[in-house]
């Protein structure tokens, strides 16, 4: 069964700042990452995914994830945090056409 | 593309009652996923559907729920009857294809009093 972790509620980061979210997960086999952002009484909009390839992945709105295989890692990265950044970010894993399942969510709160 | 569209957005009902919510997915799309977000327990995947078959329903979380894809642009999630602890967002999301990134609609919140 395949599983993903966000060990942190909440990330606090100053506006200007790099941010990192963190994400580790478990699979059998390879893995299909992705991350998402919710914004307040809003859907969940797609960020990244990595499938194969690169393990440095570049997604939307100035985001990026490094897939580390070695630690089974998936961690959410930003040079430069704003304060519109703030949001709740969804981790999610899937095993090839498997269902796709999600972290716990972390809040990240970017101060001015 | 007008994306994932979910109806309605809010429903508030009493305990007992029949809830039916709606989603049509994006056009092309052949996977169809229905989760529910409380903040006790995240998002749980409910049901997903590829050409309009249900493959994985282990997340329904009692027979009072049942899901149906009857045609390509539509599903239903249904609720009979309705208890105070199926309160939450429901959110209806869709997919090129069965291992693609996942769009999802705007929600549609429940409330069962």
């Amino acid at each position: 069964a395949q599983s993903v972790a966000q060990p942190e509620d909440q990330v606090n980061v100053a506006e200007g700042n790099p941010l990192t979210v963190k994400c580790t997960y478990s699979v059998s086999g390879n893995p299909y990452l992705f991350w998402y952002v919710q914004y307040p009484n809003r859907g969940l909009q797609f960020l990244l995914k990595y499938i194969t390839g690169d393990n440095l992945v570049k997604g939307s709105y100035g985001f990026e994830a490094e897939f580390n295989k070695s630690q089974t890692s998936f961690h959410l990265k930003k040079p430069s945090a704003l304060v519109s950044d703030s949001a709740l970010y969804f981790c999610a894993v899937r095993r090839d056409t498997d269902k796709l399942i999600f972290g716990t969510g972390t809040r990240l709160q970017v101060f001015p | 593309d007008a994306g994932v569209i979910q109806s309605p957005r809010h429903e508030v009902t009493e305990m007992g009652q029949e809830v039916t919510l709606r989603c049509k997915p994006i056009s092309g799309h052949n996977s169809l996923f229905w989760y529910r977000q409380t903040m006790m327990r995240g998002l749980e995947l409910l049901i997903y559907f590829n050409n309009n078959v249900p493959i994985d329903d282990s997340g329904m979380p009692e027979d009072r729920f049942s899901a149906k894809m009857p045609n390509a642009s539509f599903s239903t999630l249904k609720i009979q009857p309705s208890e105070p602890r199926d309160s939450a967002v429901y959110f209806c999301a869709s997919s090129p294809t069965s291992a693609g990134e996942l769009f999802f609609g705007e929600g549609s919140r429940l409330t069962v009093l």
